[in-house]
């Protein structure tokens, strides 16, 4: 089992949905991040949290320790969303992100 | 205001050939992380390095690839004699702190292809 699992894999929405992407984690973090990786390649640091909840223009993440579960949310998604979005965990005992295998999300127009 | 800086951004070598990427941090940071992609997988650490120094190289293959961080210049990720499988993106972030206390800033990443 993967330290680090989300959900799921590939997405496909309409414009305007609401998005959720999930991430699950079997270890001890002292913080989680989602990251968005374009078509192009390029990664883009979206969030780090620890605790509670953040938002970003349309976007939400939101964390509970307890559950080691984490959401990113896309409020009216737009095609210009389209990428893979990454969480990955850093463990309180590491030096260094473990991350899941992405999720491919596709909004169409 | 520039962010984390890679190059080359494409890089092809011939099997045996030396392969040298280089990640300027962003100013003021001090804490360099590599991390490999390889075709239809996740992203994996690497190495993290501190000025001048390697703090944790574990995800890095013990032979033939050796990273460093010099007190001027790049970080530089070298591989020795390539073969096929380190065909790659290979992605750089920095960040002000280490231990995970300040988000890593990504770089657009070095892809590598073996001829």
């Amino acid at each position: 089992k993967n330290e680090v699992e989300q959900s799921p894999q590939n997405l496909t929405a309409q414009e305007g949905e609401f998005i959720t992407i999930n991430c699950s984690y079997s270890v001890g973090i002292s913080a989680l991040h989602w990251l968005q990786q374009h078509p192009g390649g390029g990664i883009v640091s979206l969030f780090m949290l620890s605790s509670g909840k953040k938002k970003h223009g349309r976007l939400i993440a939101t964390i509970n320790i307890q559950e080691k579960h984490s959401s990113l949310h896309i409020t009216a998604s737009h095609p210009r969303d389209s990428a893979v979005y990454i969480c990955a965990v850093f463990s309180g005992s590491a030096r260094q992100l473990t991350f899941g295998s992405g999720t491919q999300l596709t909004v169409l127009p | 205001n520039a962010g984390v800086m890679q190059n080359p951004r494409h890089l092809v070598r011939r099997r045996g050939q030396e392969a040298r990427l280089r990640c300027s941090p962003m100013k003021g940071h001090s804490h360099v992380y590599w991390y490999r992609q390889l075709p239809e997988e996740g992203l994996k650490f690497m190495v993290y390095l501190q000025k001048e120094n390697i703090i944790d190289e574990s995800g890095m293959p013990k032979e033939r690839f050796s990273a460093e961080f010099p007190k001027e210049g790049p970080s530089i990720l070298r591989i020795q004699q390539v073969v096929r499988g380190d065909s790659a993106a290979y992605f750089c972030a920095s960040s002000s702190q280490g231990r995970g206390s300040q988000p890593q800033h990504f770089g657009d990443g070095t892809r590598l292809s073996i001829l």
